[in-house]
């Protein structure tokens, strides 16, 4: 799978959008953009994931670049209880391989909203 | 509905003696997946079953580390002869089925080897 890159820490206000960036570079055709979360003392929360095509749900938008090397994830009024550390795993999908749907998680993004 | 639960929530063992960490996946998911996070290492990737079988198990760290699911339901994660390297939060996640569908986690098994 290939590898992310992601800032260790970031600020935010609470209110305001909160722009999480991604790098990968490496990223194969066959991999999937996913981001997850993890609240202190909690198992990891799914957020969104995406291929090629930007995505939104209810809790946030994930926007891929044309090349698909990098992307942001967007909280768009970030609240208190969205602090957490914010993890980007690029994963790959095909059947038959002994990755798939394995998450390998890096170091992710500390985010702390403040009021 | 239920998500995903895991027992004990929290051992403390001694050194040398053998712990079973259970997982009840949401039901009807068919993908189930160990992980361990511990201070040093981060999350790391244990193993996956697709039902009953386990076609990934590149993760398990030796061969002290055993799983097995039955039912396509149950996991049980084993550790024998426990050591202190293995003192971690043992978390387990499932999915509608293997690939690109999200992963559903449960609280943890906070294991301590003492």
């Amino acid at each position: 799978d290939a590898k992310t890159t992601q800032p260790p820490s970031m600020d935010c206000a609470e209110g305001r959008a909160a722009n999480l960036p991604c790098n990968h570079s490496t990223i194969s055709g066959n991999e999937y953009v996913y981001w997850y979360r993890q609240i202190h003392s909690q198992g990891p929360q799914y957020i969104i994931h995406g291929l090629k095509n930007n995505e939104t749900n209810e809790m946030a938008s994930l926007i891929i670049t044309e090349d698909r090397k990098s992307s942001t994830l967007i909280l768009p009024h970030a609240t208190l209880r969205d602090t957490a550390v914010y993890y980007c795993i690029v994963s790959s999908a095909n059947a038959g391989g002994t990755s798939y749907g394995k998450l390998t998680f890096g170091q992710g993004t500390i985010l702390t909203v403040h009021p | 509905g239920a998500g995903v639960s895991q027992s004990p929530s929290n051992k403390v063992t001694e050194k040398g003696k053998d712990v079973e960490l259970r997982c009840d996946p949401i039901s009807g998911h068919t993908a189930l997946y160990w992980y361990r996070q511990s201070l040093g290492q981060g999350l790391e990737f244990l193993i996956y079953f697709q039902g009953n079988s386990a076609p990934d198990k590149s993760g398990l760290p030796s061969d002290r580390f055993s799983a097995e699911r039955t039912g396509g339901s149950v996991s049980t994660l084993t550790i024998q002869r426990t050591q202190q390297e293995d003192s971690a939060v043992y978390l387990c996640a499932s999915s509608k089925r293997e690939g690109r569908y999200e992963q559903y986690f449960g609280p943890g098994t906070r294991l301590t080897v003492t």
